[in-house]
């Protein structure tokens, strides 16, 4: 079992370009979530999978961000028209889908937008 | 809804010294709560959880938290700090029994030799 792993773990972008990260969960995890880290905030969430279906959005998820786990593995979660304000931490972490089951986190992709 | 607020964005100790992280939660509901520890550029790294089976919870590191439900509470605590446990620390409440999980603004610890 390698965790969760994240890529890229860097992105500097120029505003208006559209982005792009991969997420690979833990093998046997069927739920993946997203979340968004700011400098000296905890994470806050942005959506969730389980398996290949996509259960939640949070309203932090605007119509510029798109994520996807089409064959309930990795998943990628896109950013269209890169804004300043995009520039974060973003974190992805995968669990079994049990009362309390703990949520295991990958490394992150940090986010510049320039 | 359910909520989590530290209490101090910063706490320093010596080496050697008691960890005390404090954290307060919000919950309508019996709560599932987590300690997240994360390191400068890393990702988050589960310290211990409580799911209630014991309001006392061990885990890794020497860290453990009591939950107290009459003071709603969940500190994290260490009895002597090393200075590798200087890092940022995170409690979170998970929304529902299945759902994600909604953090504090974390405490960063720092540990003065």
């Amino acid at each position: 079992d390698t965790g969760v792993s994240q890529d890229p773990r860097h992105k500097i972008t120029k505003r208006g370009q559209n982005v792009t990260f991969r997420c690979d969960p833990i093998s046997e995890h069927n739920r993946l979530y997203w979340y968004r880290q700011t400098l000296g905030q905890g994470p806050e969430f942005l959506t969730y999978f389980q398996n290949e279906a996509q259960l939640e959005k949070s309203r932090l998820l605007s119509d510029r961000f798109s994520a996807e786990r089409p064959k309930g593995s990795f998943s990628t979660l896109e950013i269209q028209r890169t804004e300043q304000g995009d520039s974060a931490m973003y974190l992805c972490a995968s669990s079994l889908s049990t009362s309390g089951g703990e949520q295991y986190f990958g490394p992150g992709t940090r986010l510049t937008v320039t | 809804a359910q909520s989590v607020t530290q209490l101090g964005s910063h706490v320093s100790v010596s080496e050697g010294a008691l960890v005390l992280l404090r954290c307060n939660y919000s919950s309508s509901v019996p709560p599932y709560l987590f300690w997240y520890v994360q390191y400068p550029n890393q990702g988050l790294q589960l310290l211990l959880k409580y799911t209630s089976a014991a309001t006392l919870v061990k885990g890794i590191n020497g860290f453990e938290a009591e939950f107290k439900k009459s003071e709603t509470s969940f500190h994290l605590t260490k009895p002597s700090a090393h200075m590798s446990d200087a890092a940022e620390y995170f409690c979170a409440v998970q929304r529902g029994s299945q759902g994600n999980l909604i953090f504090g603004k974390g405490t960063k610890l720092s540990v003065k030799p």
